[in-house]
């Protein structure tokens, strides 16, 4: 069965350094989603995109976090620099069908900031 | 832009038992409203979806009834067991090609 592909599963990275989260979704799958869990909460939606453009990327903190997609397959979340705030659990999505289908979740990047 | 609200946050039940988990939505022009299990160190799961134009839909034990006057969703899990317990989150899309807003969960534990 495909699945939705993370890198790293976790990381410990210190304030203010930078840290990269990377994404393969589903095959074939245009829109990709990046979420942020904070513990014993909902996924928040950071951002999303259709092939390689930005859908929706209202709230992505843009002064620290970035994201990108250059090829419209694979996907990248960078912070930089990383706040103790930002701990928390990152997940990729994917869906076809223009979003209108099912989200397939990756198994996610635990993000600790000491 | 659309809120999900769910409630409880916590539900203990006995195993055998039913389990209701409730979710409103604020868009009205929401129409795919699903429902994510999310055991511990998982990812989150689809379990069941309903869309706008169904009242309910039932897929062995669990059930999704959707009221769009009252602009609320339910889940439904009948004869509960030990491994239905996880965090259970709803959630709703309001239109084509948007993100998916959830629920903040709802910790379910089935005792036994």
């Amino acid at each position: 069965e495909a699945e939705v592909a993370q890198s790293p599963r976790y990381k410990i990275t210190e304030k203010s350094q930078a840290v990269a989260f990377w994404c393969d979704p589903i095959s074939g799958h245009a829109t990709l989603y990046w979420y942020r869990q904070i513990l014993g909460q909902g996924p928040e939606l950071l951002v999303q995109f259709q092939d390689e453009s930005v859908v929706d990327d209202s709230q992505l903190p843009k002064d620290r976090f970035s994201a990108e997609r250059l090829k419209g397959v694979d996907s990248t979340l960078k912070i930089q620099p990383a706040e103790l705030g930002d701990s928390a659990m990152y997940l990729c999505a994917s869906s076809s069908a223009q979003g209108l289908g099912e989200a397939f979740f990756g198994q996610g990047t635990r993000l600790t900031v000491v | 832009g659309e809120n999900v609200e769910q409630h409880p946050s916590t539900l203990s039940v006995q195993e055998g038992d039913s389990a209701v988990i409730k979710c409103t939505y604020s868009d009205s022009a929401s129409n795919y409203f699903p429902w994510y299990k999310q055991e511990l160190g998982k990812r989150p799961q689809l379990i069941i979806d309903i869309r706008s134009n169904v009242g309910e839909k039932k897929d062995q034990r669990i059930a999704v009834t959707l009221n769009k006057t009252a602009k609320h969703f339910s889940l439904h899990i009948t004869e509960t067991q030990p491994e239905d317990s996880a965090v259970y989150f709803c959630a709703a899309r309001n239109q084509a090609g948007t993100a998916l807003i959830f629920g903040k969960g709802t910790t379910l534990s089935v005792s036994s």
